[in-house]
């Protein structure tokens, strides 16, 4: 079976802390993926990386970074977490290519950020 | 999580009634589909798939739609069960771009 697995259920920070968010995947997948889910405003794209140290923006990257060292992890870096990142974050992955290309996701880390 | 039902659509159904959920999706150019469910408090769960050069596919007990015409796309489930009660998502991808763009959801509830 497919595993993507997050660092952390649930995670309480302050404001200004620089909090990072882990996530690896056990199906050797070329891609890789970051989501914030809001109610009402379903799931956004923080973040894309399609191989090591390769990124692409997604539609809400300002106040994230991201770093994939190695193919099977991938970070997601709140350099200076703020209360409006308060939020479910979700981590993916899937094959770079195929036809049939469903992305598998992690069980969610919900950040509070006081 | 927990939070994710809340604004959503809702749809009531009776245990052993079947299902329709629908989603009208964005971008012509879409050529693959998903359907997803989130159960509370976990991350969404892969359902079925469809690409655009089908117009319906079988899984178990879930069967996925897809107008092209009309850029809609359905998911029905039959003899629906209690387990099944979550926030169902669909989600399109325009070929190439390895991204998924996925729609607000729909709340299924099922009464016993």
């Amino acid at each position: 079976d497919v595993k993507v697995t997050q660092s952390s259920r649930y995670l309480v920070k302050r404001t200004g802390e620089k909090v990072f968010l882990e996530c690896v995947q056990d199906m050797d997948h070329e891609n890789m993926f970051w989501y914030r889910q809001d109610p009402g405003l379903g799931l956004r794209l923080i973040y894309f990386s399609y191989d090591v140290k390769m990124k692409e923006k997604g539609d809400i990257p300002e106040g994230y970074s991201v770093s994939r060292e190695k193919k099977e992890r991938f970070s997601l870096i709140l350099e200076s977490a703020s209360t409006n990142q308060t939020s479910m974050y979700l981590c993916a992955s899937s094959f770079r290519g195929r036809v049939y290309n469903e992305q598998f996701f992690g069980p969610g880390t919900r950040l509070t950020v006081l | 999580g927990e939070s994710v039902g809340l604004h959503l659509p809702t749809l009531s159904v009776q245990e052993g009634d079947n299902s329709i959920i629908n989603c009208a999706y964005s971008n012509s150019a879409s050529d693959y589909f998903i359907w997803y469910k989130q159960e509370s408090g976990k991350g969404p769960q892969f359902i079925i798939d469809i690409r655009s050069n089908m117009d319906k596919r079988q899984g178990q007990r879930v069967t996925v739609l897809l107008n092209k015409t009309v850029k809609h796309l359905s998911l029905q489930i039959a003899a629906t069960q209690p387990g099944d009660s979550a926030v169902y998502f669909c989600a399109e991808m325009v070929g190439g771009s390895e991204k998924l763009v996925f729609g607000k959801g729909m709340k299924l509830t099922v009464n016993p």
